[in-house]
């Protein structure tokens, strides 16, 4: 299976500020990265699919972008909404999809 | 509005078997793949299972392979999860996600339905 690590495991930011999360695959995975954001008590909503389309509705300070094993979701401009977990999976190795660990974004 | 929401969870034995199910709307539920991702308490996304459109294609992860069973009634918009020889590490949340046509990422998921097992 493919190995999904994500960095950092947890991130302190300020509103306004720019935030980027990290993600690399075990082995190139062609662009087949999907982010999500996962609200406390809530269910996992897409953000970014094929390592750099945004989802309909996402505000458009996220964005996604990388290559072969290196990923990263970047968010511009921290609103508070923003607080919530982040999950990178990727999909290219059908049928065996795997998430990497999570990032959970605070306030600081 | 694609809505995903699962029912069938609670507390069970060790051993014991149990059938979550997830009934779909806002979309044509027939064309659509579908899956069950579990989330232990306080951790990681683990995909569980897969059912293609027609039901052809199933996969399972390795660590419910032979305990837990997938499938799909496109009559009732409903997908099923059987669980079996169930275990306290299959604790979690299970949530139904529906694939967009031709990729496999998860762009809709239900609200989730727990699964504790305890004896």
């Amino acid at each position: 299976d493919i190995q999904m690590t994500q960095s950092p495991a947890s991130l302190s930011a300020s509103l306004g500020e720019t935030v980027t999360i990290e993600c690399r695959a075990s082995e190139d995975i062609y662009n087949g990265l999907a982010w999500y954001q996962q609200k406390p008590g809530k269910s996992p909503q897409l953000l970014i699919y094929n390592a750099n389309s945004l989802h309909t509705g996402v505000p458009s300070r996220f964005s996604g972008s990388g290559s072969g094993t290196q990923y990263s979701l970047k968010i511009n401009s921290l609103q508070s909404e923003d607080v919530a977990s982040y999950f990178c999976q990727q999909y290219y190795d059908y049928p065996t999809w795997t998430f990497g660990g999570g990032t959970k974004l605070e306030l600081k | 509005e694609v809505q995903l929401v699962e029912s069938g969870g609670g507390l069970v034995q060790p051993g014991r078997s149990l059938k979550l199910s997830c009934v779909a709307s806002g979309f044509t539920f027939s064309n659509y793949g579908m899956n069950w991702i579990r989330q232990a308490p306080g951790k990681g996304l683990e995909w569980v299972a897969y059912i293609s459109s027609g039901s052809s294609y199933i996969y399972y992860a390795e660590t419910v392979k032979g305990r837990f069973t997938i499938s799909r009634d496109n009559a009732k918009n409903t997908l099923y999860l059987q669980m079996t020889s169930l275990r306290s590490e299959d604790t979690a949340l299970y949530y139904c996600a529906r694939h967009p046509p031709s990729s496999y990422y998860f762009d809709y998921w239900g609200q989730g339905v727990m699964v504790t097992v305890s004896s």
